[in-house]
Formats: structure tokens, C-alpha cells, sequence
């Protein structure tokens, strides 16, 4: 799998959008960006997903520059709860590999 | 429809001594990984398990083994325990096998004294 690179923290107001970013320029043709949450002494927790086109479902937003070098990961209006460690993982070889991630906190 | 769950949430051991964990995957998921995560770490792969078989291992010692039940629930055998297995155990289910869509447990804290 091609590695990523995250900040490792990030602050944001509440209400706000909270744009976080990955870069994994490695990344091969046939991998896929995953981003998966994990909040304080939870499971990680699936968010989305994408290839190659930007991507939204209910929690969040995925936009993949056009040479998928890089993604953000957008939550449009954040909340408290939406505080966690945020990981983004390029797969492509049978398993998810976690890195250290960004520690999201949201100040309200 | 229920997620996963895993069984107990909290153990504490003794160096030496052996401990067996449970996950319990989600209705119609055959595949379960397991990974561990300590601070030092992060969150590690352990193995996969899909139709009672090892389908993907991580690099871990032989020490740590798991097994698949026909109804797709898996159980993780961690034996001579050492202190450095103190850890958050985790189970994460997914339809079938190598799915990057994964759905996780609440985990299982790991204790050796």
C-alpha cells in the first residue's frame, strides 16, 4: 500500500467545516483512498471513500486532486462530537494499514 | 442490525499465562480481522479470517493464533503473555474477504501484569 502523510493535529470552531488533508503521491492506479475515524476509546470507524472522483455521503466529503497525489477530506459543519483521530489509508494490498493520523479537535 | 461485539471489553492478565478473546461479526459478515493498537504502535494487523480459514496474516510471533467458527465467529488465542501485549484488541467484520470497508468492534482492553 502507498504510504500517507497527515498532520498530526488540526484544531476547528464548531460549525464549521474541518478540511483535512492526506497526501500519498505513491499511490498506484488500482488504490483506493479510505478514510476510517476513531473516536476516544472506540473502534475506527468507516467514512468514505474514494477512486478517482470526489465522493459525499452523509457524513463527509472526499475531493481527490486530478493526479491523486493528494485528497482533503471535508466535514461540512463540524460538532463536538465529530473530535477523533482521523485516518487516511491508501489500499490496494488485502489489509488496512493505519498510520498515526490527525488528531481532530473541534473548540467549540 | 447489530454491530459487532466483542467479549469481555476488559482483562487483566499475568505474564505467562494464556487469554482467548471473542468477536462476534455482523449479521451475513464471513470475513473478521483482528488488529492491536498500544500507544506505541498504533494500529497493527493481526490476521483475517474468511470460511473458517486464515486468509491474511500480519507480523506478529507465532504466540498469537485465531480461529473462525462456521457461523463466522472468531475467537483470538494469545498464549505465554508478556508484558508488551498490553493492548486494545480489536475485531472488525466485513462481507467477505480483503474488503477495505470494514466495520469494528468496541474492543477488547488487554491488561498483563
Amino acid at each position: 500500500d502507498a504510504k500517507t502523510t497527515q498532520p498530526t493535529s488540526m484544531d476547528c470552531a464548531e460549525g464549521r467545516a474541518a478540511n483535512l488533508p492526506c497526501n500519498h503521491s505513491t499511490i498506484s492506479g488500482n488504490e483506493y483512498v479510505y478514510w476510517y475515524r476513531q473516536i476516544h476509546s472506540q473502534g475506527p470507524q468507516y467514512i468514505i471513500h474514494g477512486l478517482k472522483n470526489n465522493e459525499t455521503n452523509e457524513m463527509a466529503s472526499l475531493i481527490i486532486t486530478e493526479d491523486r497525489k493528494s485528497s482533503t477530506l471535508i466535514l461540512p459543519h463540524a460538532t463536538l462530537r465529530d473530535t477523533a483521530v482521523y485516518y487516511c489509508i491508501a489500499f490496494g494490498n488485502e489489509k488496512l494499514t493505519f498510520g498515526t493520523g490527525t488528531r481532530l479537535t473541534i473548540i467549540p | 442490525k447489530a454491530g459487532v461485539t466483542q467479549t469481555p471489553r476488559y482483562l487483566i492478565k499475568t505474564r505467562g499465562q494464556q487469554v482467548t478473546l471473542s468477536c462476534s461479526p455482523i449479521s451475513g459478515h464471513r470475513s473478521v480481522s483482528w488488529y492491536q493498537q498500544t500507544p506505541g504502535q498504533g494500529l497493527q494487523f493481526l490476521f483475517e479470517y474468511f470460511s473458517e480459514t486464515q486468509r491474511n496474516k500480519g507480523n506478529f510471533p507465532g504466540r498469537f493464533s485465531g480461529r473462525q467458527f462456521s457461523n463466522s465467529r472468531s475467537e483470538m488465542n494469545v498464549s505465554t503473555l508478556e508484558l508488551g501485549d498490553s493492548a486494545l484488541y480489536l475485531c472488525a467484520s466485513s462481507l467477505f474477504v480483503y474488503q477495505e470497508t470494514q466495520y469494528f468492534g468496541p474492543g477488547t482492553r488487554l491488561l498483563v501484569l
